[in-house]
């Protein structure tokens, strides 16, 4: 099983600044099976982007991903009040679907 | 609009089983596959395992093996998940989700919490 450490555990942000946020697997990763979701307290997870840099239908361009491997970042420019929330990382490989344990970015 | 839509919450005794389904509408339910996620409170998400729309082929996490059994009812469009042996460490919300237009969960059921106690 590939294992997806994410990190920080929680980021500390104000509205209008960059969160910069990583995934690291435990051994490479198929991009094209690599995809970040945010998920807000009581609602499903939603997602964002997929094959590591693609966004979702709908997903603001103010949300961009990236990195090839092991490491992987989604990069949130100029947060907006509704961007604060958790966010996962998930990888497809070996015939298992894993996610990381999600990083919390906070309003500072 | 693509639409996945649970059962409702479930209480449980432990030892028991519990059977969730998942309706799903706007898309064609034989072309894609539907996929099974749990989030216990405060913890990561779990994918559980995944069945074929078209022809019931399934594939099962290997930490649920032997507990979970995915099924699907394509004239009721819609798939079942069943946890056997339920412990209180099966107390989490369940999710159905599907890879309808990309090839990751872009679509998500409003999830099912199923509490053992």
């Amino acid at each position: 099983e590939i294992v997806l450490t994410q990190s920080p555990g929680t980021l500390s942000l104000s509205p209008g600044e960059r969160a910069t946020l990583s995934c690291r697997a435990s051994q490479s990763v198929s991009s094209n099976f690599l995809a970040w979701y945010q998920q807000k307290p009581g609602q499903a997870p939603r997602l964002l982007i997929y094959a590591a840099s693609s966004r979702a239908t709908g997903i603001p361009d103010r949300f961009s991903g990236g990195g090839s491997g092991t490491d992987f970042t989604l990069t949130i420019n100029r947060l907006e009040p509704e961007d604060f929330a958790v966010y996962y990382c998930q990888q497809y490989g070996y015939s298992e679907w894993t996610f990381g344990q999600g990083t919390k970015v906070e309003s500072k | 609009q693509v639409q996945l839509v649970q059962s409702g919450a479930e209480v449980k005794k432990p030892g028991a089983s519990v059977r969730v389904s998942c309706k799903a509408s706007g898309y064609s339910f034989t072309g894609y596959a539907m996929y099974w996620v749990r989030q216990a409170p405060g913890q990561r998400l779990e994918w559980m395992g995944w069945i074929n729309g078209a022809n019931g082929i399934t594939k099962y996490s290997q930490r649920f093996q032997g507990r979970v059994i995915i099924t699907r009812d394509t004239s009721a469009s819609t798939a079942y998940m069943e946890l056997s042996s339920l412990t209180s460490e099966d107390t989490a919300m369940y999710y159905c989700a599907g890879a309808i237009s990309t090839n990751s969960f872009d679509v998500w059921g409003q999830g099912t919490m199923v509490t053992v106690s």
